[in-house]
């Protein structure tokens, strides 16, 4: 199992880019997020998704979007990227009925200059 | 809006030491709380999971929830360096795409 799995781990982009972080598990969970986290910041959850179809906004959803065509893949869309949007994204994925016990991905780290 | 407060450290103890984690939380209706393990670079990881008011036990760690103060805290036994990391307490408000993050402590063991 490889768990959770983000792509790229890295990336600049320039003010205006948009792009496209990929999140997959093969855990076979219907729960999938993607947070943010900024230093010294605690996480921040952007979107989630409770399964296939259905995608729901979190607490900084503004310059995102999301879909969540299969139960293994939840990619985040970033539109116009803004320097506010430098930050450590993490995808994470939980069980049906995991409530808070959430199995993180790697990370990726964004920087738009 | 539901908070969950940490002091943000570092909090620095000796090898072998107790250290005690501390987060208090905003909504008396909360259920459930998390304990996450962050070390520098890294993604977070499941160390803690409390329900119910008193003392969780596992291994050198132990979980305290008060319901009635709204205070949930994490003790490390025997505190090795491998345990210096940030650790984010969670608040899981009952339904998914809830669980509010602390800012995190962050633990410094030194040997």
């Amino acid at each position: 199992n490889a768990g959770v799995t983000q792509t790229p781990k890295f990336r600049i982009l320039k003010i205006g880019q948009s792009m496209t972080l990929q999140c997959t598990q093969d855990m076979n969970h219907n729960y999938m997020y993607w947070y943010r986290q900024d230093p010294g910041m605690g996480l921040k959850l952007i979107y989630y998704s409770v399964g296939a179809g259905i995608t729901d906004k979190g607490e900084v959803p503004n310059g995102y979007n999301v879909s969540r065509s299969t139960t293994e893949d939840f990619p985040l869309r970033l539109e116009l990227a803004a320097p506010s949007q430098t930050s450590v994204y993490f995808c994470a994925s939980s069980p049906q009925g995991g409530g808070g016990e959430l199995f993180f991905g790697e990370g990726s780290r964004l920087t738009v200059l | 809006q539901k908070e969950v407060e940490q002091n943000s450290g570092p909090l620095s103890v000796p090898e072998g030491a107790i250290a005690s984690l501390n987060c208090t939380y905003s909504d008396r209706g909360s259920q459930s709380f998390f304990w996450y393990r962050q070390y520098s670079g890294k993604s977070p990881e499941l160390i803690m999971s409390i329900y119910s008011n008193g003392d969780k036990e596992d291994g050198r760690f132990t979980a305290q929830l008060n319901k009635a103060s709204q205070y949930v805290s994490l003790l490390i036994r025997d505190s090795q360096p491998s345990d210096s990391a940030t650790y984010l307490c969670a608040d899981y408000g009952g339904s998914q795409g809830n669980l509010i993050f602390g800012k995190g402590t962050k633990l410094s063991v030194k040997p």
